[in-house]
């Protein structure tokens, strides 16, 4: 088992520019979740799916960020344009069930940073 | 490689009583940081407790506490007087300098009243 892929593993770009993150989730997992990771407001929950729906994006700052599900084994995190506040830790994580009281599984984040 | 393992997928604890959820991590460096993250239905991450691995001393936090044994590199949470608010997910979650952060998969804590 890969566990749960990101790449990249580290970004650099300038302010205006668009990112997009990827994540790949365990095979078998209908759940899968966006954290940020920021030195000032810790570890946030930015969006949430279910079997591919997203079922909570309270999380997500701003209409410059947006995510998508195409399908079970992929998802993208998408900021445009990016500032250099976004500059933080992105992880991706899934799970069996989108109950909230399943075990995740965390990928290794994304280092971004945004000059 | 799981670099952060909790083994207890479920623990359950009467209300008012004392629970420990354990947590072990992997490494090779000597400085670096573990944390206990509690995640209620709401789903957001809340920060428990933090140790820093230089400290000999075990971190407090009124009810929380941690057992922090660097050797065995073993790093669990007791909660004391649990309360029907302490039911959630706990994530264990280790850094370092040149690590990123690592989280297990998680243990939850039911709460009975």
């Amino acid at each position: 088992d890969a566990g749960v892929i990101q790449s990249p593993r580290h970004e650099v770009t300038e302010m205006g520019q668009e990112v997009t993150l990827r994540c790949k989730p365990i095979s078998g997992h209908n759940s899968l979740f966006w954290y940020r990771q920021t030195m000032m407001r810790g570890l946030e929950l930015l969006i949430y799916f279910n079997n591919n729906v997203p079922i909570d994006d309270s999380g997500m700052p701003e209409d410059r960020f947006s995510a998508k599900m195409p399908n079970a084994s992929f998802s993208t995190l998408k900021i445009q344009p990016s500032e250099p506040r976004d500059s933080a830790v992105y992880f991706c994580a899934s799970s069996r069930s989108g109950q909230a009281d399943y075990e995740q599984y965390f990928g290794p984040g994304t280092r971004l940073t945004v000059t | 490689a799981q670099t952060v393992t909790q083994s207890q997928p479920e623990m359950s604890v009467q209300e008012a009583e004392t629970v420990t959820l354990s947590c072990t991590y992997d490494t090779s460096e000597s400085d670096y940081y573990l944390f206990w993250y509690k995640q209620p239905p709401s789903r957001q991450m809340i920060l428990v407790i933090r140790q820093e691995a230089y400290k000999q001393q075990n971190a407090t936090e009124n009810r929380f506490s941690v057992n922090f044994q660097k050797a065995a590199k073993s790093f669990s949470l007791k909660i004391s007087d649990s309360q029907l608010g302490d039911a959630a997910m706990y994530f264990c979650a280790y850094r370092s300098w040149v690590d990123d952060m690592r989280f297990g998969a998680g243990t939850r804590l039911t709460v009975k009243p």
